[in-house]
């Protein structure tokens, strides 16, 4: 079973600022890599999908990249709106999923 | 389209539970519909999913054998049960539509584009 590590576990950031947000796969996935977002009494919000592609109506000021094992989310230009926790999810083994443990994107 | 959950849950540990999640939406069999998990202050956690054109279904193996999914396409209804509750089955419950996206290598991603609202179990003696 593949394990999806996401680091750090809370990040603090001013908006405005850029934050860069990990997701390691124990082994090689390519590019079958989701992002989620989850605002606190919501539900989750796909933002991005095969790693790198967004998803209808993201802002751009949100990116993914990576493939293999390795995967960043990066928010550009934090929004008051952004403060969220945010989930990788496997999705290389379809229809099995995988979600990570989550970042929680913080107000610093 | 919109997948409408059952109500909040009070069971006691060993009691069965039956939740449902109905879809307001057209051609309901040829949409995978999964179930989420979401433990009180915790992440998320994919729990299994169905196809309900074939019943064809996937669990994940943290859960596998503690739940069934099942599907009912004339009501276009999708059910999550349990047998033998446990305290630790404790959780709000969501049901997803998963919808063909593609990447720009060509491939298929079947992304949730609609959440049910959560159905909240708490299991307590």
């Amino acid at each position: 079973e593949i394990v999806m590590t996401q680091s750090p576990a809370t990040l603090s950031v001013s908006p405005g600022e850029r934050a860069t947000l990990s997701c390691r796969a124990s082994q090689s996935v390519s590019n079958k890599i989701a992002w989620y977002q989850q605002k606190p009494g919501q539900t989750p919000r796909l933002l991005i999908y095969g790693a790198s592609t967004r998803a209808t109506g993201i802002p751009a000021r949100f990116s993914g990249s990576g493939s293999g094992t390795e995967f960043t989310l990066t928010i550009s230009g934090l929004q008051s709106e952004d403060f969220a926790v945010y989930y990788c999810q496997l999705y290389s083994n379809w229809p099995s999923l995988t979600f990570g443990g989550g970042t929680k994107v913080d107000i610093k | 389209v919109q997948l409408v959950q059952s109500g909040a849950e009070v069971k006691k540990p060993g009691e069965s539970l039956k939740i449902s999640c109905k879809s307001s939406g057209n051609n309901f069999s040829t949409y995978w519909i999964g179930w989420v998990r979401q433990m009180p202050g915790k992440g998320l956690e994919w729990v299994a999913i169905i196809y309900p054109g074939d019943s064809d279904t996937t669990y994940s193996p943290s859960f596998q054998g503690h739940v069934t999914v099942s599907a009912d396409t004339a009501t276009s209804t999708v059910y999550l049960q349990w047998s033998s509750l446990k305290a630790s089955d404790t959780a709000t419950y969501y049901c997803t539509r998963h919808f063909p996206m593609v990447t720009t290598d060509g491939y298929y991603y079947y992304g949730v584009d609609v959440w049910g609202q959560g159905t909240t179990v708490t299991v307590s003696s």
